[in-house]
C-alpha cells in the first residue's frame, strides 16, 4: 500500500531564512513524487515533481525538492523564504503506472517578516 | 485556457437532499478523479475514471456515485448527503500516460 507522511503539522520560518518541509513515503515499486501548494480559499497548485533522473528537482516559485531513495524522502526546500510562501503544502506519491495519487496530511508553512 | 472547473464552488444543503457537483476539463484528459480534503487527513480519493464509461472506487467511495458519459465531464453525486460528507471536494484530471494531475478550484460542501 502507498502512504505518505508529513511529520510536521506546521513549520515556522523567518523571512529570508531557508525552509524545509519534510515528506517521507512508502510504496511498492518506483514512485512518482509531487508537491502541491494550497493558498487560502484556493485550489491545489502543482509545484514540482520527481519522475526519474536527477535527484534534485526544481519547481515553481524558487522551490526545489530532493529525492532520496535510501531514506524514502522527498523534502521540499527553498533557500530564502518569502511571506507570500505561507500556505498549506501537500506531498503526494503515485506508483509508476498506478492509478492512485496518495497525499500526505499537509504541512502549514508560516513565514514571518 | 486549460483548466478544470467545478460547480458550485460553495453549497450548503440538508441531510438527505440529493445533490450533484459538476466537474469539467477542457484538456481532453482521459483520467479524472474526485478527492475530499479534511483537516489532518490530507486529500483522499473518492472515485476515479480512466476513460468514458470506466470508473472505479478510490479509498473513500461510500455515500458517493459518479458517472463518466462524456470525456470532459465527471460529476460527483451524493444521493442522500449526511453531515459526515461536509468537506472540501476537488476534481482532478490528467492524460492517461501523464504524471501530473491538475486540480479544480474546489467545492466547499456543508451538510446540515
Amino acid at each position: 500500500a502507498q502512504s505518505v507522511a508529513q511529520p510536521e503539522d506546521q513549520v515556522n520560518v523567518a523571512e529570508g531564512n531557508p525552509l524545509t518541509v519534510k515528506c517521507t513515503y512508502s510504496v511498492s515499486g518506483n514512485p512518482y513524487l509531487f508537491w502541491y501548494v494550497q493558498y487560502p480559499n484556493r485550489g491545489l497548485q502543482f509545484l514540482l515533481k520527481y519522475i526519474t533522473g536527477d535527484n534534485l528537482v526544481k519547481g515553481s516559485y524558487g522551490f526545489e525538492a530532493e529525492f532520496n531513495k535510501s531514506q524514502t524522502s522527498f523534502h521540499l526546500k527553498k533557500p530564502s523564504a518569502l511571506v507570500s510562501d505561507s500556505a498549506l503544502y501537500f506531498c503526494a506519491v503515485r506508483v509508476v503506472y498506478g492509478n492512485k495519487l496518495v497525499f500526505g496530511a499537509g504541512t502549514i508553512l508560516r513565514v514571518k517578516s | 485556457e486549460a483548466q478544470v472547473t467545478q460547480n458550485p464552488r460553495y453549497l450548503i444543503t440538508v441531510t438527505g437532499k440529493k445533490l450533484t457537483v459538476t466537474c469539467s476539463q477542457n484538456m481532453n484528459h482521459e483520467y479524472m478523479s474526485w478527492y475530499r480534503q479534511d483537516p489532518g487527513l490530507g486529500l483522499r480519493q473518492i472515485y476515479y475514471s480512466m476513460n468514458v464509461e470506466v470508473t472505479d472506487k478510490g479509498d473513500v467511495p461510500e455515500g458517493y456515485k459518479v458517472s463518466r458519459k462524456e470525456k470532459r465531464n465527471f460529476p460527483l453525486i451524493l444521493e442522500s448527503p449526511s453531515p459526515n460528507q461536509t468537506s472540501l471536494y476537488f476534481c482532478a484530471s490528467r492524460t492517461s500516460g501523464g504524471r501530473t494531475q491538475y486540480f479544480g478550484p474546489g467545492t466547499r460542501l456543508t451538510v446540515l
